[in-house]
């Protein structure tokens, strides 16, 4: 069952801050984050695993919030860099029924 | 460079053809995945292997097959190709064992039928 993202796309100027959510209606066993610029391949942020840690990773951060099934994407001043189509995958199992979420386009403007 | 390598690159053919997709996953990795991805759209699983058998099935087309091999690579195969089958097709592998199934994606093939 493929999760849930939003917003489907955001446009935002260079040092203003974005969150991006993943929602699942199943319990989750993991959230993974990946980043996809534009032709090329998906590249891996971080995963965060059921137990609501959250992690960052320069100015990109996520939590998960196990009760509600939610994952949550930060990025804070963003970075023309930070342009790309955001996917959440979710699994349920561990090494089981991986799929990705539709995508969030993010476009960062000078 | 993720360690994931995909050949060729690119790939034109035309309709009713039969092309084939390698894959060699990282060193070590059990797990290969295949993705299709259309233009501008998500990335649709195709086929999970781990260690030379399949794992998972997604919406994987009966024209499509695939297989992992003993030493761990894969090769995708279209058959009967379509105007629609045109894509990038990408290959990841994951390690699995570590309890993060996190995966390294290839640079992937575009394939263009004509």
């Amino acid at each position: 069952q493929q999760p849930v993202q939003s917003p489907q796309a955001v446009i935002l100027r260079e040092g203003e801050d974005a969150v991006i959510n993943c929602s699942s209606s199943k319990a989750l066993y993991s959230v993974h984050w990946y980043r996809q610029k534009h032709g090329e391949a998906p590249v891996f942020l971080m995963i965060l695993l059921k137990g609501g840690e959250q992690k960052g990773h320069e100015k990109i951060s996520a939590s998960f919030n196990e009760k509600k099934q939610q994952s949550s994407l930060y990025l804070t001043a963003s970075q023309l860099s930070y342009s790309g189509t955001y996917f959440c995958g979710t699994e349920y199992n561990y090494g089981q029924n991986f799929v990705f979420g539709p995508g969030t386009r993010l476009s960062v403007l000078p | 460079d993720s360690g994931v390598t995909q050949t060729p690159k690119h790939l034109i053919t035309a309709t009713g053809q039969r092309v084939t997709l390698r894959c060699s996953p990282r060193s070590g990795d059990l797990s290969v995945y295949w993705y299709q991805q259309s233009l501008d759209q998500g990335l649709q699983f195709l086929i999970q292997y781990y260690n030379g058998e399949e794992r998972a099935k997604g919406n994987i087309l009966e024209r499509f097959s695939a297989q992992q091999f003993p030493d761990l690579h894969s090769e995708l195969n279209l058959s009967s190709l379509e105007l629609g089958d045109s894509a990038l097709y990408f290959c990841a592998s994951s390690s699995s064992g570590t309890g993060q199934n996190i995966q390294y994606f290839g640079a992937g093939t575009r394939l263009s039928v004509l």
